[in-house]
């Protein structure tokens, strides 16, 4: 398998611009998360689908945050109008059950909004 | 709800010397217990977990970790460091739902 697949690896945007960021999780792995990572937060969890499902967005940092999962395969993380503080790396990570494996992360996404 | 804290932002050490990384939990629920490592501009690999069984656990690098249930910790601990173990490290917890949470990761430097 080739890993959890994050699109893209680099994205440098201008303010208010919208975002879109991709992630496809391990096949037959059945939960997704993304985290964001900063040097003054470190890694936050944003939200996280079990089943295509999201069970917990309460990371989500505000509205111009929206995550998505159509299907098993393929999950977005969009951020519109995108702003200089969202400038950090977006991981996306999956497990295949709930809780007691662990979590395969993606190479991450570092955006840059300026 | 759980959250995870680990004690030392960042912890120089000399090659060959041991090292511990401190981790301590709280939550309500039974949880299993990880611990990650980040190398420069890569995403997290999983170094060793606690599910159940034994509280000791092991990983294939000579890093070890121990469930304290009643201290609610789970320390690292590697008894002779290599330059290459320069990294962060995360320590993670989550519950039966899967919510997998961070602690704020400590940096390992290693000098000659």
């Amino acid at each position: 398998d080739a890993g959890v697949i994050q699109s893209p690896r680099h994205e440098v945007t201008e303010m208010g611009q919208e975002v879109t960021l991709r992630c496809k999780p391990i096949s037959g792995h059945n939960s997704l998360f993304w985290y964001r990572q900063t040097m003054m937060r470190g890694l936050e969890l944003l939200i996280y689908f079990n089943n295509n499902v999201p069970i917990d967005d309460s990371g989500m940092p505000e509205d111009r945050f929206s995550a998505k999962m159509p299907n098993a395969s393929f999950s977005t993380l969009k951020i519109q109008p995108s702003e200089p503080r969202d400038s950090a790396v977006y991981f996306c990570a999956s497990s295949s059950r709930q809780g007691n494996t662990e979590a395969f992360f993606g190479q991450g996404t570092r955006l840059t909004v300026v | 709800a759980q959250s995870v804290t680990q004690l030392d932002s960042q912890v120089p050490v000399f090659e060959e010397a041991p090292v511990e990384l401190r981790c301590n939990y709280s939550s309500s629920v039974s949880v299993y217990l990880f611990w990650y490592v980040q190398y420069p501009n890569q995403g997290l690999q999983l170094l060793l977990k606690y599910l159940s069984g034994s509280t000791l656990v092991e990983s294939i690098n000579g890093f070890e970790a121990e469930f304290n249930k009643s201290q609610t910790s789970f320390h690292l601990r590697k008894p002779s460091v290599h330059i290459s173990d320069t990294a962060e490290y995360f320590c993670a917890v989550t519950d039966s739902w899967g919510k997998l949470q961070f602690g704020a990761g400590t940096q390992v430097v290693v000098t000659p």
